[in-house]
């Protein structure tokens, strides 16, 4: 099986701007979780999806959002892009009464 | 908010050496993961435990998690280059979300 894919790995952004990250899960898992990862405050998580709704949130502002689609992909947004977002962005899918988690690679987003 | 203290954060050893690192917090978790992270990649699952006073090996690398489902260790015996990495525990709550540590970096130097 394929593992969990995320693109793009790098981006450079601005102040201000937005981004949208991507995820693809391993086949077959239907939650999907994203990340924070920074030198400072290490690894926090934003929000978990499973099937199509969220279903926990992290203490991140409303800048910073998430959908999933029907075949269990998803995406992160983030608004208003400011320099502390610069981070290592992860996805994690498990599947079902699993509750191991199988990270991606990451999104590396510099904010400049 | 429930917090996961780990330490040493950083541990620079010589190969051959044995090593522990400890994962602290006051807060019960359901269960508690060990993951290992190499850079330029997300983090990998090493271990699970779920019962208090569980041990589990895993070659050279022993899990232990406290009787009472608060803190837990890794202990490294005979530490390799191979080893050299972010190590990081997490805890699970009662509400499926994991709780990471800060973060362990290993370096084992030949």
């Amino acid at each position: 099986k394929a593992g969990v894919t995320q693109t793009p790995r790098y981006l450079i952004k601005t102040r201000g701007q937005q981004v949208t990250l991507s995820c693809s899960p391993i086949s077959g898992h239907r939650s999907v979780s994203w990340y924070q990862q920074t030198p400072g405050q290490g690894l926090q998580f934003l929000f978990e999806y499973f099937s199509e709704t969220q279903r926990n949130k992290g203490n991140f502002p409303g800048r910073f959002s998430g959908r999933q689609f029907s075949n269990s992909r998803s995406e992160m947004n983030v608004s208003t892009l400011e320099l502390g977002d610069s981070a290592l962005y992860l996805c994690a899918s498990r599947p079902p009464g699993v509750e191991t988690q199988y990270f991606g690679p990451g999104t590396r987003l510099l904010v400049l | 908010t429930q917090l996961l203290e780990q330490s040493p954060q950083f541990l620079s050893i010589q190969e051959g050496e044995n090593l522990t690192v400890y994962c602290n917090s006051s807060s019960v978790f359901s269960s508690l993961q060990w993951y290992r992270q190499e850079p330029g990649e997300g983090p990998v699952l090493l271990v699970t435990v779920v019962t208090g006073g569980e041990v589990k090996k895993l070659k050279r690398l022993t899990f232990q998690f406290g009787d009472a489902r608060k803190d837990s260790s890794l202990h490294i015996t005979a530490a390799q280059p191979g080893d050299t990495g972010l190590y990081l525990c997490a805890g699970l709550n009662a509400g499926n979300m994991l709780t990471f540590g800060g973060g362990t970096r290993l370096m084992v130097k030949p």
